[in-house]
C-alpha cells in the first residue's frame, strides 16, 4: 500500500446523478492531486491542490468540481457527466510541488452510463 | 511547455535478460525525471528519479535509469528481467519552473517471459 486510499473503488452512474469521490492520504503530504487515466489517452493531470488551495485547473469541465478541505483529504464531486467521463480516476500526494515524487492511490474506476 | 515520448507501447523480453524502457523528455528548463509502474488494478507506483547530480540514478526493484541531457532521454533499464516486472511503465517529467504539474507519457507494456 502507498498510504493513499481512495473510495469507492467501482462507481457506476447515470448522467443525471450526482456523487463525489473520496481520497486520502496518511503520508504527510502537503500538496495532492487529481488524475483522469483512459484506455486511449495518457494519464491527464487534472487539478493540484498545494497547502489546500488549488494550483492548477487543467482545463477540466465544470461537472468536476473538486474541493479539499485539508491536506489530508481531497474530494471530486460529479454532476452530469457524459459517458466519454468513464475512466480511471487517479488520486495522488507528494511532499510539496517541486522534485519530489508523487504517491498514488488504487483508483476509482467509473463508468457513467 | 513540456512533453514526453515513450516510442515503444510494448517491449518483449525473455526472463533473466536485460531489459530497456525508452523514454524522452522536452522542456524549457531543467528537468525533473520521474519512472512509475502500474500493475493491473492499482494506482502508479513511484520507481526512481531524476533531479539533479549522478547520471546514473538506481531505483525500486532494481531498476535503474541513466539522464542523457544531450540526448533529452532517460532511458530505464533493468540488468536481469523477471516475469514479475510485467507490467505498464510511465515516464514523467516537470519542469524545475512548472511546480505541480507533470506531464507522463504514453506508457509501455513490459512483458518478461519465462
Amino acid at each position: 500500500e502507498t498510504g493513499v486510499t481512495q473510495t469507492p473503488r467501482h462507481l457506476v452512474m447515470g448522467m443525471t446523478n450526482k456523487k463525489s469521490l473520496k481520497c486520502e492520504q496518511h503520508l504527510g503530504h502537503n500538496a495532492m492531486y487529481w488524475y483522469k487515466q483512459s484506455a486511449k489517452k495518457p494519464l491527464e493531470l487534472m487539478f493540484v491542490y498545494s497547502l489546500e488551495e488549488r494550483v492548477e485547473n487543467n482545463s477540466v469541465p465544470s461537472r468536476f468540481s473538486p474541493e479539499c478541505p485539508n491536506s489530508s483529504h481531497l474530494f471530486l464531486h460529479l454532476h452530469t457527466l457524459q459517458p466519454e467521463d468513464s475512466a480511471l480516476y487517479l488520486c495522488a500526494s507528494s511532499h510539496g510541488t517541486g522534485p519530489s515524487e508523487q504517491y498514488f492511490g488504487p483508483g476509482t474506476r467509473l463508468t457513467v452510463t | 511547455a513540456q512533453s514526453v515520448a515513450q516510442p515503444e507501447d510494448q517491449v518483449n523480453v525473455a526472463e533473466g535478460n536485460p531489459l530497456t524502457v525508452k523514454c524522452t523528455y522536452s522542456v524549457s528548463g531543467n528537468p525533473y525525471l520521474f519512472w512509475y509502474v502500474q500493475y493491473p488494478n492499482r494506482g502508479l507506483q513511484f520507481l526512481l528519479k531524476y533531479i539533479t547530480g549522478d547520471n546514473l540514478v538506481k531505483g525500486s526493484y532494481g531498476f535503474e535509469a541513466e539522464f542523457n541531457k544531450s540526448q533529452t532521454s532517460f532511458h530505464l533499464k533493468k540488468p536481469s528481467a523477471l516475469v514479475s516486472d510485467s507490467a505498464l511503465y510511465f515516464c514523467a517529467v516537470r519542469d524545475m519552473t512548472n511546480a505541480g504539474k507533470s506531464t507522463f507519457g504514453d506508457g509501455t507494456t513490459l512483458t518478461v517471459k519465462p
